[in-house]
């Protein structure tokens, strides 16, 4: 079945570190695969999105890499800030006009000063 | 920007009563979700809808909860009657296209004492 698996939290990084939360899948088909990010008290938020093989997504200074051949699409980001302490979600879905999309667990991601 | 919108945000009732959430999905969306989020289960997806009919309700305890679409303004979930296990917030998302992801609300924070 399809499936997605992400790296298992709490991550704690110090400001302006180096950010990479991993992600695989396992899919029947050619997914979409995206990232999520929930801040406290708030729902989820899309991130970005790939649509095929060897895309890559960014946003607001994350990047993800839709990597067939190893089925990953891990979020990465060069200089993480306090405001990025959220809940990040990887997923897969758009395999047909009527499908759902499939969650990964999240990794809470915590920001030191 | 476009919104879903969520209500109530937040509903503290006693065991046993009925409990109704309502969705207001972004006008033109014509898939609409419902997802329950707790500490121990993560994000569970309870059903979902496409053009106001449902595809898909299997996450969904039968006996106890409902999921409608009167119209393509407004989508709702009732729990009849609640138990404290059904403590979560509950968020639903809408959308249009699969691959493009979904835009989700800010959540029905439901307390069943």
């Amino acid at each position: 079945g399809n499936s997605v698996t992400q790296m298992e939290g709490p991550v704690t990084l110090s400001e302006e570190a180096f950010l990479t939360i991993n992600c695989t899948y396992t899919a029947t088909g050619y997914p979409s695969l995206f990232w999520y990010v929930q801040y406290p008290g708030e729902g989820l938020q899309l991130l970005l999105k790939a649509t095929k093989a060897d895309d890559k997504g960014s946003n607001k200074g994350f990047e993800a890499t839709y990597r067939k051949e190893t089925t990953s699409f891990h979020l990465e980001k060069g200089s993480v800030q306090v405001s990025d302490s959220a809940v990040y979600f990887c997923a897969l879905g758009g395999f047909s006009s009527a499908s759902k999309i499939i969650f990964g667990s999240g990794t809470r991601l915590s920001i030191r000063p | 920007d476009a919104r879903v919108t969520q209500t109530p945000r937040h509903k503290v009732t006693e065991m046993g009563q009925e409990v109704t959430m309502r969705c207001q999905p972004i006008l033109g969306h014509n898939t609409v979700f419902w997802y329950r989020q707790t500490m121990m289960q993560g994000l569970e997806l309870l059903a979902y809808f496409r053009n106001r009919a449902p595809l898909d309700d299997s996450g969904m305890p039968k006996d106890r909860f409902s999921a409608e679409m009167p119209d393509a303004t407004l989508a709702t979930l009732k729990i009849q009657p609640s138990e404290p296990r059904d403590s979560a917030v509950y968020f639903c998302a809408s959308g249009l296209t699969p691959g493009e992801g979904y835009t989700f609300g800010s959540g029905t924070r439901l307390t069943v004492v």
